[in-house]
Parts: structure tokens; sequence; C-alpha cells
């Protein structure tokens, strides 16, 4: 039931770009994208609904293919404080009962 | 920023004793939850709560206990530590469950020995 997340770590230069998949065995209702800093506590990015809506935020949007469960995080002209390790957290059934289910987390690292 | 704060910060106990772990917002959001964060792994929900008393458990429940007598603390208790709980526990909180996004407490470092 955990989503599968790739690449499991990446390492990028600053400005480039790149993306974190989350893919899913299980139909889903909605992902929710986060970013966890080392040591400090995971931070809200983005939900996404079923619907192949695709969001952003900053340099930062994301897609969701709900036919294949998949959804994509992109990150573009990376910076510095891009660093650190990407959830993704899925829900399955709709409802705000069941919790997410996250995926082991994409490590990302922008040098200079 | 939603206010929710966990305590201890962290903690050292040994094998065999009782531990609780304690998760306390200041917004009223109806949904709480459990996680523990473990490398190679990612956050794996322990237990949740979606109101008072209203609690269920989570993929990895085993050997913890969870109560919520009021809407602002859901407490985490490991009912007799194990080497294997040692891990960072997170506490997040939720207004509308899955409907919008979980904003996580600093967690706490739990060491057992």
């Amino acid at each position: 039931q955990q989503p599968v997340q790739s690449p499991q770590a990446v390492i990028l230069r600053e400005g480039e770009d790149a993306v974190i998949n989350c893919s899913s065995s299980k139909a889903l209702y909605s992902v929710h994208w986060y970013r966890q800093k080392h040591g400090e506590a995971p931070v809200f990015l983005m939900i996404l609904l079923k619907g192949g809506e695709q969001k952003g935020h900053e340099k930062i949007s994301a897609s969701f293919n709900e036919k294949k469960q998949q959804s994509s995080l992109y990150l573009t002209a990376s910076q510095l404080s891009y660093s650190g390790t990407y959830f993704c957290g899925t829900e399955i059934i709709k409802g705000g009962n069941t919790p997410l289910v996250f995926g082991k987390g994409t490590r990302l690292s922008v040098i200079a | 920023d939603a206010g929710i704060t966990q305590s201890p910060r962290h903690k050292v106990t040994e094998t065999g004793t009782p531990v609780t772990l304690r998760c306390h917002q200041t917004e009223n959001h109806r949904y709480m939850y459990w996680y523990r964060q473990d490398p190679g792994h990612g956050l794996r929900l322990i237990h949740y709560s979606y109101g008072v008393k209203d609690t269920d458990k989570g993929e990895v429940s085993d050997g913890y206990s969870v109560s919520r007598s009021k809407t602002e603390d859901f407490l985490l208790t490991l009912e007799s530590a194990t080497s294997s709980q040692t891990s960072v526990y997170f506490c997040a909180i939720s207004l509308t469950g899955t409907q919008g996004g979980y904003t996580f407490g600093s967690g706490t470092r739990l060491t057992v020995v």
C-alpha cells in the first residue's frame, strides 16, 4: 500500500531541474507533497485531487494522473533552499477519516 | 502556522519501561495522527484520531496505545518499550483530514536502551 517514490536520491546543481515521481498500486483520491529538511518536521507543499490538475508553488509544481495512480513533482531552476527529503502522501479512499500513507522519500541535494 | 507542540523533544529510556509522548495543539483541529520515522522507511502511521475518544490503528500499532480525552491533546504510550521502538515520532494535525494539508510537530527523538 505504501507508494513508491523514484528516484531515491538526486543531486543537482543550482539552476537545474528535477522530477520526483510517486506511484501507487491503489486507486488514488488525492496526493500530497511534503518537504523535510534535515532535523526538522515535514512541511506541506501542496495537495492534488483526482482530475489530473496541476498545481504550483513558487517554482515547484506537481501533476496527478489518476488513471495511472501516479503523481510527479517538478522542481525548476533549483535553489540551494530546495535541498531536503521530499515525501508523497497518498489517500486511497475518499473522505476525511483515512490517513495519508507516505512513500519512503526522495533525498534532493542542491549544490552550488 | 498551526500551534502544535510535542513533548518531550528527546528521551532516553530503558527496555521494558512505559513511555508516554504528548502532542498538544491550540488550533482546535479535529484530526490528529502519530507517525514514526525510521531510515529507509519514511513515515509510518501508528495511530490516529478523528475526534475526542475516537481513535483507530495504523499500520504499525503493535506495542502502542493512544488516548484523546480532549481536543487539544493526543497521547502516545509505549506500554513496554523495546529497542525496535527507537525512532523519531511525529505528531500531525489536520482540520479537514486529507482534504487539507497536515501540520507536523517538531518530533520526539526516542532512544530505548
